[in-house]
């Protein structure tokens, strides 16, 4: 099916551990996103790309890297994960006249 | 900078019931409004959309007026199901090129049987 595909979808790290959120897309879209979840706070940007070779900062970018490796793919790292980066990561993609489509989830929890 | 409030939750009702979820926007210009909604265990989807003032969403049932004099973008639904329990997501898009979508903090539905 066409969408957006998120790996792992559930993840523990300890404080200081690093990991790599993959995303990819097979919809021919530009722009990709990185959004987290949590509770009470709906969902705030991290990251985006608008095309291929640029990415730029959302909200709440601090603790947190990006590659957009090429049209499809757009991973997001965190290098020494803390407790606060515990959440629900989301990624997304849009075309001009197309919404936002999302995958299904990274579970993260970091202890 | 541009923003939506929804009306916190969780809200909860019986079958049938009918359901009104407020949503307020503060944007220069003439957004893009949208609802989303988000079912246990996955990602958002896109529920309905409107473009420009006046416009009237709908989908599966459910519907939301694009109202520039209130700044508003109310969700309802006449009758709602077990099935329709979620989290719901109002959220805009801005009037310039940028695709980014501000969304609000969502709003828990729960209907029982």
């Amino acid at each position: 099916n066409a969408g957006v595909t998120q790996t792992p979808k559930f993840q523990v790290l300890k404080t200081g551990q690093s990991m790599t959120l993959q995303c990819a897309q097979d919809m021919n879209h530009n722009s990709m996103y990185w959004y987290r979840q949590d509770p009470g706070m709906g969902l705030r940007l991290i990251y985006y790309s608008a095309s291929e070779g640029t990415t730029d900062k959302g909200e709440v970018p601090n603790g947190y890297n990006v590659s957009r490796l090429n049209k499809r793919e757009f991973s997001l790292r965190l290098e020494s994960a803390a407790p606060s980066q515990t959440s629900v990561y989301f990624c997304a993609s849009s075309g001009p006249n197309s919404p936002l489509h999302f995958g299904n989830g990274t579970r993260l929890t970091v202890t | 900078g541009d923003s939506v409030t929804q009306m916190e939750g969780p809200v909860t009702l019986s079958e049938e019931a009918f359901l009104t979820i407020n949503c307020t926007y503060t944007a220069t210009g003439y957004p893009s409004l949208f609802w989303y909604v988000q079912y246990p265990g996955e990602g958002l989807q896109l529920l309905l959309k409107a473009t420009k003032a006046d416009d009237k969403g709908s989908n599966k049932g459910f519907e939301a007026t694009y109202r520039k004099e209130t700044t508003s973008f109310h969700l309802e639904k006449g009758s709602v199901q077990v099935s329709d329990s979620a989290v719901y997501f109002c959220a805009l898009k801005g009037q310039g090129g940028s695709e980014k979508l501000v969304f609000g903090k969502g709003t828990k539905l729960t209907v029982n049987p």
